[in-house]
């Protein structure tokens, strides 16, 4: 049973236009909610972050809004960039797993020239 | 600062063959993960260290995989013997202290077993 969903693998966006991923999440437990960004042959790295006492973050172009009721986050990236192309992660942790990162399949961002 | 090394970056093996990984966490980061990444998914957490000691492993098969972290610094992964669905990307991560949201994740190992 997949705790964090990303239902779209992937996405293509012209440059310099708003990039929007999306995650769900079944697990009401959750508090902590994260972005990693991947590049191919290479490990995910940490972009952005949101506890769940707040509904939005932002980091640069990054945005992440988080709506608990509909256990909903979603990333923004404003404007968008070529170097923006990459596999896009959503994670999601509570304190009683041991703030265990429990990840979504992934999205597949391709920011066209 | 150089970041999680991880050594092999490809392995080709047929199956019931044994394999290992190796992983260098970050200088400092006490805190080291191993995850597994299948094709198409995320990754998904192996085992957790707390300097030497393994507090989190309920997700490691541990009949055929044994993972070590001798003196709280590097690891070892390892598979024995290996089958066909263990193909996958194994990726080592640290983590320093508090920062458990931040993890620096190496750029892993790919596996693949025929």
């Amino acid at each position: 049973d997949q705790q964090v969903k990303q239902n779209s693998p992937s996405l293509s966006v012209q440059e310099g236009r708003i990039s929007i991923l999306n995650c769900d999440y079944t697990n009401s437990m959750f508090d902590y909610f994260l972005w990693y960004k991947k590049y191919p042959a290479e490990g995910p790295t940490f972009l952005i972050s949101i506890s769940s006492i707040k509904d939005k973050n932002e980091d640069g172009r990054f945005t992440v809004f988080l709506n608990k009721s509909a256990k909903h986050l979603s990333l923004h990236i404003v404007p968008s960039q070529p170097g923006d192309s990459a596999v896009y992660f959503c994670a999601a942790s509570d304190v009683r797993s041991a703030r265990q990162l429990t990840f979504g399949s992934g999205t597949q961002l391709t920011v066209l020239p | 600062e150089a970041g999680v090394v991880q050594s092999p970056r490809y392995k080709i093996i047929e199956k019931k063959q044994p394999v290992a990984f190796w992983c260098n966490p970050i200088s400092g980061h006490n805190t080291l993960y191993w995850y597994r990444q299948n094709l198409g998914q995320g990754p998904e957490l192996l085992i957790r260290y707390e300097n030497e000691e393994a507090v989190d492993d309920s997700q490691l098969p541990k009949d055929r995989f044994s993972a070590e972290r001798l003196k709280g610094v590097d690891s070892t992964l390892k598979i024995q013997p290996a089958e066909l669905g263990d193909s996958a990307v194994y990726l080592c991560a640290s983590s320093a202290g508090q920062g458990w949201e931040k993890l620096f994740f190496g750029s892993g190992t790919q596996l693949s077993v025929l």
